[in-house]
């Protein structure tokens, strides 16, 4: 059971490049989350997905686009990199809309614009 | 939007000892849901102990334990008989109605041998 994958685990982009960061579960959950983990600003979240078909902005949506492929699968994308956006990324899933299922994670992804 | 405060970035314990990580939360709503995960070196986030603001007890989950002060919005974890496998960031996070997670900055805790 390998609960929340995400691919790459590292990269390296160039100021202007593109990149789509792949997340999936394979838990069967509804809920899907991207979050971006910066030094001293804890997790924040970028968008989530409520259930397949759906998505919503986070808090720091600017600069990203997400697809919710099907229930599995959530990706990413930086159409545009920017240095600013350099940070460790992190995919999470939830079973379903009820507010006391926690978060799984998924191992994140360590991205450098430069 | 919901806040969560961890005022202590940093704390360190003694081996075997008793390590308290404060939290605060701000919230309009009555029902939520309040969490703390553990992430080691390895940066894999885990759930350590969940809340329920609805019940009156806190919360214990083997050597962690919450202390649930709602009315001072208050949310901090105990841990008893330190682990140096315990060293990590911990971070406090909150629910609200619309289904998001909001984290707080994180403590990164340093177990003593």
């Amino acid at each position: 059971n390998a609960g929340v994958t995400q691919t790459p685990k590292f990269q390296v982009l160039k100021t202007g490049q593109s990149m789509t960061l792949q997340c999936a579960q394979d838990m069967n959950h509804n809920s899907m989350y991207w979050y971006r983990q910066d030094p001293g600003m804890g997790l924040r979240l970028i968008y989530y997905s409520a259930s397949e078909g759906t998505t919503d902005k986070g808090e720091v949506p600017n600069g990203y686009n997400v697809s919710r492929l099907n229930k599995r699968e959530f990706s990413l994308r930086l159409e545009s990199a920017a240095p600013s956006q350099t940070s460790v990324y992190f995919c999470a899933s939830t079973k379903n809309l009820l507010r006391n299922q926690p978060q799984h994670f998924g191992d994140g992804t360590r991205l450098s614009i430069l | 939007a919901q806040t969560v405060t961890q005022s202590q970035p940093e704390m360190s314990v003694q081996e075997a000892e008793t390590v308290t990580l404060s939290c605060t939360y701000d919230t309009s709503e009555s029902d939520y849901y309040l969490f703390w995960y553990k992430q080691p070196p390895s940066r894999q986030m885990i759930l350590v102990i969940r809340q329920e603001a609805y019940k009156q007890q806190n919360a214990t989950e083997n050597r962690f334990s919450v202390n649930f002060q709602k009315a001072a919005k208050s949310f901090s974890l105990k841990i008893s008989d330190s682990q140096l496998g315990d060293a990590a960031m911990y971070f406090c996070a909150s629910t609200n109605t619309g289904n998001q997670f909001y984290f707080g900055t994180g403590t990164s805790l340093t177990v003593i041998p």
